[in-house]
């Protein structure tokens, strides 16, 4: 079935720092999601791409849907402590005139450098 | 808005014991979604209702789960009888629009079965 292999799989920031990571697929999506999740609770909804080289921005969180469709990018500017948390990407395609599920990657963990 | 709500938060159960987790969705939403985390899995759609209709169950595992959405704000998944591999965190997620994409999920009910 499809997959989304998600990187990097953990990282650590210092405050202050950009922060960069991908997803990709070996599978054309027709919607990229990007949530986030802290400890001991669900997801919550960050950023929702529709469409090929679209680039949109929720604070100093910016993600890009891919040209091929088959990748997408999270970008965090200037982080801050509470930027910590599971990072997950999610793809969502279309086929056959029906809508797919959503798949999930399994997730950038972002740590603080101790 | 109180967000979804799902309930037990925690549920200790022991193997051969049915299980029930609950939960409502925000009000007005229209679609309902059940998901399950695990350390080996990640995130995984077991089910997902658009106006109360079950849409896509062919994620739930076996015979032994059973979901069901008796109104708008109700909805219940079931494990009879719950096994250890069923062990892990439950998602419930909702969204005001029909489809297959989950926009706010609750804080997850942690089921462990020994």
């Amino acid at each position: 079935g499809q997959q989304l292999n998600q990187s990097p799989q953990s990282m650590f920031i210092q405050e202050g720092e950009d922060v960069s990571m991908n997803c990709t697929s070996s599978s054309i999506f027709n919607t990229w999601l990007w949530y986030k999740q802290d400890p001991g609770e669900g997801p919550v909804l960050l950023i929702a791409l529709y469409k090929a080289g679209e680039l949109t921005s929720n604070g100093r969180l910016t993600a890009q849907f891919g040209i091929t469709r088959k990748d997408s990018f999270l970008n965090i500017s200037a982080s801050i402590p509470s930027d910590v948390g599971i990072y997950f990407c999610a793809g969502q395609s279309n086929y056959g005139g029906s809508q797919g599920n959503l798949i999930f990657g399994k997730g950038t963990k972002l740590s603080v450098k101790p | 808005d109180a967000g979804v709500i799902q309930s037990p938060r925690h549920e200790v159960t022991e193997m051969g014991q049915e299980v029930t987790l609950r939960c409502k969705p925000i009000s007005g939403h229209n679609s309902l979604f059940w998901y399950r985390q695990t350390m080996m899995r990640g995130l995984e759609l077991l089910i997902y209702f658009n106006n109360n209709v079950p849409i896509d169950d062919s994620g739930m595992p076996e015979d032994r789960f059973s979901a069901k959405m008796p109104n708008a704000s109700f909805s219940t998944l079931k494990i009879q009888p719950s096994e250890p591999r069923d062990s892990a965190v439950y998602f419930c997620a909702s969204s005001p629009l029909i489809g297959p994409i989950p926009q706010f999920f609750g804080p997850g009910t942690r089921l462990t079965v020994l």
